[in-house]
């Protein structure tokens, strides 16, 4: 079964460095989302991509967060300075169709800031 | 701010025993609840889409049922396993919210033997 991949599996990164998140969605796929879980907390919504643009974004994605589809298969999301408060898991997912189809996630990738 | 309540938040069953969680959820504005199921260091597992009041459904044991109108929505376990613990999530989509999921704190069940 076609998967949604995920790397790094764990990044660490110094405060104030920029990190690049990389997820190959499911190659038919047309929607793109990144989603969030703070240790302890939720799992919210970042971003959502969709004909190459952003369709929706949340407040906590601001100027320091970008997404990017450069290559018709990787779907990226990069923090250009990295505050503590950044430390999470980051999940990617992708789904073929509006919010009446699931959502296919990856396994995620741990960042923790130092 | 949109408010999606799972309970209880965790759960200890024993072998065979048949179970349920809620979730609850705003009323107004519905479009989908989703159901996933998460598994410690794996990816979240699509279980249901669920889209219409009176929605039932089902996989295996495990199956769903949707109350649009009060706002809830139960999950249910029938002669749980050990292979069942899992942390179990629901997540809503509003009607004019994109595809945007809105995840409640989850359901973690043990299910023991």
């Amino acid at each position: 079964e076609p998967e949604v991949t995920q790397t790094p599996s764990h990044q660490v990164t110094q405060m104030g460095q920029e990190v690049i998140l990389r997820c190959v969605p499911i190659s038919n796929h047309l929607y793109f989302y990144w989603y969030r879980q703070i240790l302890g907390q939720k799992v919210e919504f970042l971003v959502s991509f969709y004909n190459n643009e952003i369709s929706e974004k949340s407040e906590i994605f601001d100027d320091q967060f970008s997404v990017e589809r450069p290559d018709g298969s990787n779907f990226t999301l990069k923090i250009r300075s990295t505050k503590l408060e950044d430390s999470a898991m980051y999940f990617c997912a992708s789904s073929g169709n509006r919010g009446n189809q699931p959502q296919h996630f990856g396994d995620g990738t741990r960042l923790s800031i130092l | 701010i949109l408010n999606v309540e799972q309970s209880p938040q965790s759960l200890h069953v024993q072998e065979g025993d048949s179970t349920n969680f809620t979730c609850s959820f705003p009323s107004s504005n519905f479009y989908a609840l989703h159901w996933y199921r998460w598994e410690t260091a794996k990816s979240p597992e699509a279980l249901f889409v669920m889209t219409l009041n009176g929605d039932e459904k089902k996989k295996g044991r495990i199956s769903a049922t949707l109350n649009t109108k009060e706002g809830y929505s139960y999950l249910y376990i029938k002669g749980s396993q050990p292979e069942d613990s899992a942390t179990y999530l629901c997540a809503l989509i509003l009607t004019g919210g994109g595809n945007k999921l809105t995840f409640g704190t989850g359901t973690q069940l043990k299910v023991e033997l």
